[in-house]
């Protein structure tokens, strides 16, 4: 069973900085593309960042791009979300989700959508 | 940028009745569809993907239909742990991969 577990969630001020780790517990982390989604206090979820499995491609959503980078260190299984220049609109849970991914015959294939998810950290942007 | 739009936003209904859950897609998304059900303080569970295809380990009481733009999940007859808010997502042109606004199951 994988499982996925973030930290550094807390309460930042309006422009500072904040980094999340996502670490997994599988011994396919390296083959796994990864993702985060957030999810507003008593609202829907926003998916924010892809990273796929090798590192060499990353994807944002509009309303992050230039100010949050994520990265991977696979040798850590760990996944991460660098936050800077953040306003009170980003407070939300953050979640880190897997690509679906399936395997047969030797041949695995993946999809953007979302098998596995962590319980989620909050992040909260105020003064 | 595909928007989701999903209908009802909440839905009332009894133990032991059906729930029919809309979803609709500002093009067209051909079958590349998810739903997912989230229960309060929980992380959101993959529950259907390619529009109909039931992800492990979800019960068969649940099921999911449509192509293109329209999209349902249907729970054939509900049981008190199915009262949850449930999400579409669309993976067919991204990014950025989207998601419905949800719509929340309650009990009648």
């Amino acid at each position: 069973e994988v499982q996925l577990v973030e930290s550094g969630g807390g309460l930042v001020q309006p422009g500072g900085s904040l980094r999340l780790s996502c670490v997994a517990s599988t011994f396919t982390f390296s083959n796994d593309n990864m993702n985060w989604v957030r999810q507003a206090p008593g609202k829907g979820l926003e998916w924010i960042s892809y990273i796929s499995s090798s590192g060499s491609t990353m994807y944002y959503a509009d309303s992050v791009k230039g100010r949050f980078t994520i990265s991977r260190d696979s040798a850590k299984n760990s996944l991460f979300l660098q936050m800077n220049s953040l306003r009170a609109e980003d407070t939300a849970v953050y979640y880190c989700a897997r690509d679906w991914g399936s395997c047969s015959g030797g041949s695995c294939a993946s999809l953007p959508l979302f098998d596995y998810w962590g319980r989620g950290t909050l992040v909260t942007v105020s003064s | 940028e595909i928007v989701m739009a999903q209908s009802p936003a909440t839905l009332s209904v009894s133990p032991g009745e059906r729930a029919t859950l809309s979803c609709r897609a500002s093009h067209s998304v051909n079958n590349d569809v998810a739903w997912y059900q989230q229960k309060p303080g929980q992380a959101p569970r993959l529950l259907i993907y390619g529009a109909s295809t039931r992800a492990t380990g979800t019960p068969a009481r649940f099921s999911g239909s449509g192509s293109g733009t329209e999209f349902t999940l249907t729970i054939s007859s509900l049981q008190s742990e199915d009262f949850a808010v449930y999400y579409c997502q669309q993976y067919k042109t991204w990014p950025p991969l989207t998601f419905g606004g949800g719509t929340k199951v309650e009990i009648k």
